[in-house]
């Protein structure tokens, strides 16, 4: 079956300042790979997600990823934080011939003014 | 117009109660799940359903049941409560099953065991 890990529990970053949230990912097929942001009290929402294609992915609110097979990885990026971008972020991995998304144990974003 | 909504969205009870959470989608989605939310925010896959029927059950204890009378209602019923199962539930559905496709969640449902 499929695994995520997310190296980093907690971040802090500068309002402004550059984030990279990392994820890696387990699965000997292709994987389909997401990210989803959790605001406090709430659900989960779609940030972006690769299944195939150019490795570079454009989400919602300005954020990025790039699937870099080699590495196994996916992380997230935006290059200028905002206040409001505060939350819980999530990297999960389905696969192609079964309903099982995986999720990674998620990594806490605080931002400083 | 609210996607998938959980019901209710806080619950308290005591240990040794039978409860239910209801969740519904508006999406025409074919899969729904159910998803356990623990207090480090590890989120574990409890049961998905295509088209009514279980495809995922996972390691839950069997006082856990889900039901799902149709494809947009998917619920969650639970007895004799535990201690442990103090956590956020979340409901969601994807459109395309077997595919590893896009979740909709539910604002959750927080359970407190007393």
């Amino acid at each position: 079956a499929q695994s995520v890990t997310q190296p980093d529990i907690h971040i802090t970053v500068s309002e402004g300042a550059s984030l990279e949230l990392r994820c890696n990912y387990s699965y000997g097929a292709t994987p389909y790979l997401f990210w989803y942001v959790q605001s406090p009290g709430q659900g989960l929402q779609l940030l972006l997600k690769y299944f195939s294609g150019d490795t570079l992915v454009q989400g919602i609110k300005g954020f990025e990823a790039e699937f870099k097979r080699s590495q196994s990885s996916f992380n997230l990026r935006k290059p200028s934080v905002h206040w409001s971008d505060a939350a819980e972020y999530f990297c999960a991995v389905g696969a192609l011939n079964n309903n099982d998304m995986r999720f990674g144990a998620g990594t806490r974003l605080t931002v400083k003014p | 117009d609210t996607a998938v909504s959980q019901t209710p969205k806080y619950l308290v009870t005591q240990m040794g109660n039978d409860k239910s959470i209801k969740c519904e989608q508006n999406l025409g989605h074919d899969t729904m799940y159910w998803y356990k939310q623990d207090s480090k925010k590890f989120l574990k896959i409890m049961f998905s359903y295509n088209n009514k029927e279980l495809i995922i059950n996972e390691t839950v204890p069997n006082r856990f049941s889900p039901k799902s009378p149709d494809k947009a209602h998917l619920n969650l019923h639970i007895n004799s409560l535990e201690l442990g199962d103090s956590a956020v539930y979340f409901c969601a559905s994807s459109a395309r099953p077997g595919a590893g496709g896009e979740l909709f969640f539910g604002e959750g449902s927080r359970l407190t065991v007393l």
